[in-house]
């Protein structure tokens, strides 16, 4: 079966800090990968997917940036955070389609506050 | 960019009772997902609509997609606290890139 992990669960980080979070996929080849920012009980905002290694898409310009070394690993990093970059990070894998309905399958999420 | 306008934003209601969330886009989605997310987990997804018209329904959950293919609903009856949650619906674009809705919070009280 396949399974998708995240972490840190939860970071809290100074202003200008660089960030990492990871991400991971397993049971599954070549999956299409999605980076997401939530604000607090609100929807989510798609930040960047990726459908294979070293092929990011960036929906949003901002102060992130996304890569994806390994097939099944997804990366998401800023060299300098902000206060807006605080919010909730959620990693999804589907499988791969170019244009379908699949499902997508989040992980566990990373709960990031900048102070 | 094609939004998704979900109304209420809000909805506390008593065990029992029904209820509806209603998901509406000025453009037209090939599909559209539906997805409920519980504090501190990632969204997880209770039904894709795909043909203008389809109704499917999930025990009891009823899931509508106009016939335009523009708007959606989603119906509850007989409420239960399990059901509490944040309800998302999200439109399938290429790739399958979701764009989602803010969500409608619903609340159930025993």
């Amino acid at each position: 079966s396949q399974t998708i992990h995240q972490w840190p669960a939860t970071l809290v980080q100074p202003v200008g800090s660089p960030l990492s979070l990871e991400c991971t996929v397993e049971g599954t080849s070549n999956p299409n990968l999605y980076w997401y920012r939530q604000a607090a009980g609100r929807g989510l905002q798609l930040l960047f997917y990726s459908v294979g290694i070293g092929q990011i898409s960036s929906e949003v310009p901002q102060n992130l940036s996304a890569s994806r070394p390994q097939d099944r690993q997804f990366i998401l990093s800023s060299k300098k955070l902000l206060l807006s970059d605080s919010g909730f990070y959620l990693c999804a894998w589907s499988v791969p389609t170019e244009w379908g309905n699949n499902e997508q399958f989040f992980g566990p999420g990373t709960r990031l506050t900048v102070l | 960019t094609q939004l998704l306008e979900q109304s209420p934003q809000f909805l506390s209601i008593q065990e029992g009772e029904n209820l509806t969330v209603y998901c509406n886009s000025s453009s037209v989605f090939s599909s559209l997902q539906w997805y409920r997310q519980e504090p501190g987990e990632g969204p997880v997804l209770l039904v894709t609509v795909v043909t203008g018209g389809e109704v499917k329904k999930l025990k009891r959950l009823t899931f509508q997609f106009g016939d335009a293919r523009k708007d959606s609903s989603l119906h509850i009856t007989a409420a239960q606290p399990g059901d509490t949650g944040l309800y998302l619906c999200a439109g399938v674009g290429s790739w399958g890139k979701l764009q989602f809705g803010a969500g409608t919070q619903v609340v159930v009280t025993p």
